[in-house]
């Protein structure tokens, strides 16, 4: 049983258009939602994060907009560049153990 | 010690070989973990050591894996008796018990059984 769902699988984006990527979850008991950017060969790196009791939190060109009824949050990337081609990673961490449970990913192409 | 490091970085083995792979976490954190990644996936919890106890042990954690943390420091994760259906990425992470913090990942081992 998959706990975090993610959408779409892959995505192509346009040199400055807006990439925006969405996960859902079915445990309430998260209680921490980070997104992680992937390069290929290499470790996933921290990208954003926010906590449930947040809507939304902005750290440059990232965005996560967080909504609890529904269970769902997404990752917007305004002014997408071709530097942000990656795979990008949603995540819910349990609280009892801390340990992140992955959605199964976005490779994201921007396009010059 | 500006991040998590992972060696090897590569592993390419024969089926039926033991293979081992080291992590040496941040410095000041007490919390490590591991992950498996395969191809197209995200990582997959496999176990984690609060200090130098390991605390859980994921389903996918089979009887021929086997990790130990020492001294709380360094991590360890060895696979006996490889498979094919081992070929994966090995993640470490690291993070502070206390308070609302990031797991940090490492590069990876990539593991090619052959």
């Amino acid at each position: 049983q998959q706990q975090v769902k993610q959408s779409p699988q892959s995505l192509i984006v346009q040199k400055g258009g807006i990439s925006i990527i969405n996960c859902a979850y079915e445990n309430t008991a998260f209680d921490y939602f980070p997104w992680y950017q992937q390069f290929p060969g290499k470790g996933p790196a921290l990208l954003i994060a926010i906590r449930p009791d947040v809507s939304e939190k902005k750290e440059g060109r990232f965005t996560i907009s967080f909504n609890k009824s529904a269970k769902q949050f997404s990752l917007h990337i305004m002014d997408s560049q071709p530097g942000d081609s990656a795979t990008y990673f949603c995540a819910a961490r349990s609280p009892q153990n801390s340990t992140l449970t992955f959605g199964k990913g976005t490779m994201l192409l921007v396009s010059p | 010690d500006t991040g998590v490091s992972q060696n090897p970085r590569h592993k390419i083995t024969k089926r039926g070989q033991n293979v081992t792979f080291r992590c040496d976490p941040i410095s000041e954190h007490n919390r490590l973990y591991w992950y498996r990644q395969t191809l197209g996936q995200g990582p997959e919890f496999l176990t984690y050591f609060q200090n130098e106890a390991q605390l859980e042990k994921s389903r996918l954690l089979s009887d021929r894996f086997s990790a130990e943390r020492p001294k709380g420091s360094f991590s360890t994760l060895e696979i006996q008796r490889t498979e094919q259906g081992d070929s994966a990425m090995y993640l470490c992470a690291s993070s502070l018990v206390e308070g609302l913090t990031e797991a940090f990942f490492g590069q990876g081992t990539r593991l090619t059984v052959v």
